[in-house]
């Protein structure tokens, strides 16, 4: 299918647990994007990549990590999930940077930690 | 750093005209965004401004004045399905930074 997926959709996990959030996108897009989306706290930055092999810190990142070996592919990985890490996660991608470049969101990933 | 400001809620009658506004304090400044998201889905791109002034497409608007650090989201004739939050959002420092997103405005459309 062509766009921009993310599995699981759903996913409950145990504190202390490694989990891993897939993100697949057709376009070949150069940049993607992690975020997190909380009440009250809009849309964070967790990770970003401008290109394969190229990764970069948001605004949230302590806790997740990222990998970027293949264009299409961007998975975030949690490597000891805490209940503050319960949340809706989306990945993005656009062309390219900045303002001129619409964000193609993914469905999101529904997180929960217990 | 960077900072931006919105209403957290909004509510207008079906068929009349909404103002979302944004304010914005960026170290550098290089364009603003609007994104819609509906409950459960994800966010989509609405528009962005660049340059100061006002860009239509069809019943949205978004307007700039980079001298105010402002901007605002028009929506008119409002339909029961605009109800969603609005999120502005910056790119600031250098034009291939990323995103910065405001924490929303969520727009109830009653009849």
């Amino acid at each position: 299918d062509a766009g921009i997926t993310q599995s699981p959709r759903y996913k409950i996990t145990e504190t202390g647990r490694q989990v891993t959030l897939m993100c697949h996108q057709t376009w070949s897009h150069s940049y993607m994007f992690w975020y997190r989306q909380d009440l009250g706290h809009g849309l964070r930055l967790i990770y970003y990549s401008a290109a394969a092999d190229i990764t970069d810190k948001g605004e949230v990142p302590d806790g997740y990590v990222v990998s970027r070996s293949k264009t299409e592919n961007f998975p975030l990985t949690l490597e000891s999930a805490t209940r503050s890490q319960t949340s809706v996660y989306f990945c993005a991608s656009s062309e390219g940077g900045g303002i001129y470049n619409e964000q193609f969101f993914g469905p999101g990933t529904r997180l929960t930690v217990l | 750093g960077q900072s931006l400001e919105q209403p957290s809620e909004v509510t207008a009658v079906e068929g009349a005209i909404v103002q979302i506004n944004c304010t914005y304090q960026t170290s550098g400044f290089y364009g603003l965004s609007w994104y819609q998201q509906h409950d459960g889905g994800a966010p989509t791109f609405l528009s962005y401004n660049a340059l100061d002034g006002l860009e239509e497409t069809g019943r949205f608007s978004s307007f700039l004045s980079r001298s105010d650090s402002y901007g605002y989201l028009l929506l008119q004739e409002l339909q029961m399905k605009d109800s969603a939050s609005y999120f502005c959002a910056v790119i600031a420092n250098s034009g291939n930074t990323p995103l910065v997103f405001g924490k929303g405005t969520r727009l109830s459309v009653i009849a």
